[in-house]
């Protein structure tokens, strides 16, 4: 149940781009982004939800295919403070109230 | 504004030991969500109130693990008994809207280790 991340990890030098997946095998109602810096709590970034809508931050993009359960999130144009580990959470299409968080992506920004 | 708050932020349990951990949401936020984080791993899930109803409490490991939102602000998450395996970060959470798709606040969380 729980959503496949990938990449696991990865380094960027600032300014270049990256793109951190997020696949589940169950049909979806929203997929959820947040990031989270070491000892401190996770933030939000953006939802999308089943049929199109999407709330958060106007900097963060991303993307939803309902029909293959799957969701990227784009980061261009990296800063330092993109640093830290970028969860994605999918509730599903059938009901209920639980986010199910995947393992995590590793990012660090380096100078 | 102030954001969701928890404490305490370190509790250490001898094993055996009760322990209960608070949630302060954001006010007027009608869903709470209590969550664990193992190190290294994503939040996952344990329990779901909206306002002081607990509508899903699928996420709690074992009967020793209690939650309540008695009047729909504020709420206390208990573990009778602690384990060692109890040791992680709980974290609580709150949103404006009522079920799913809504934005979640997390606060800091409270780092449990049980010896």
């Amino acid at each position: 149940q729980q959503p496949v991340q990938s990449p696991q990890a990865v380094i960027l030098r600032e300014g270049e781009d990256a793109v951190i997946n997020c696949s589940s095998s169950k049909a979806l109602y929203s997929v959820h982004w947040y990031r989270q810096k070491h000892g401190e709590a996770p933030v939000f970034l953006m939802i999308l939800l089943k049929g199109g809508e999407q709330k958060g931050h106007d900097k963060i993009s991303a993307s939803f295919n309902e029909k293959k359960q799957q969701s990227s999130l784009y980061l261009t144009a990296s800063q330092l403070s993109y640093s830290g580990t970028y969860f994605c959470g999918t509730e599903g299409a059938t009901g209920g109230f639980k986010t199910i968080f995947g393992a995590g992506t590793r990012l660090f920004v380096k100078a | 504004g102030a954001g969701v708050s928890q404490s305490p932020r370190y509790k250490v349990a001898k094993r055996g030991q009760d322990v209960a951990l608070r949630c302060d949401p954001i006010s007027g936020h009608v869903s709470l969500f209590w969550y664990q984080q193992a190190l290294g791993q994503g939040p996952e899930f344990l329990t779901y109130f909206q306002n002081e109803a607990q509508l899903d409490k699928s996420g709690l490991p074992s009967d020793r693990f209690f939650a309540e939102r008695p009047e729909g602000s504020v709420s206390t998450l208990k573990i009778q008994r602690t384990q060692q395996e109890d040791s992680a970060v709980y974290l609580c959470a709150s949103s404006d809207g009522g079920g799913t798709g809504n934005e979640q606040f997390f606060g800091p969380g409270t780092r449990l280790t049980v010896l």
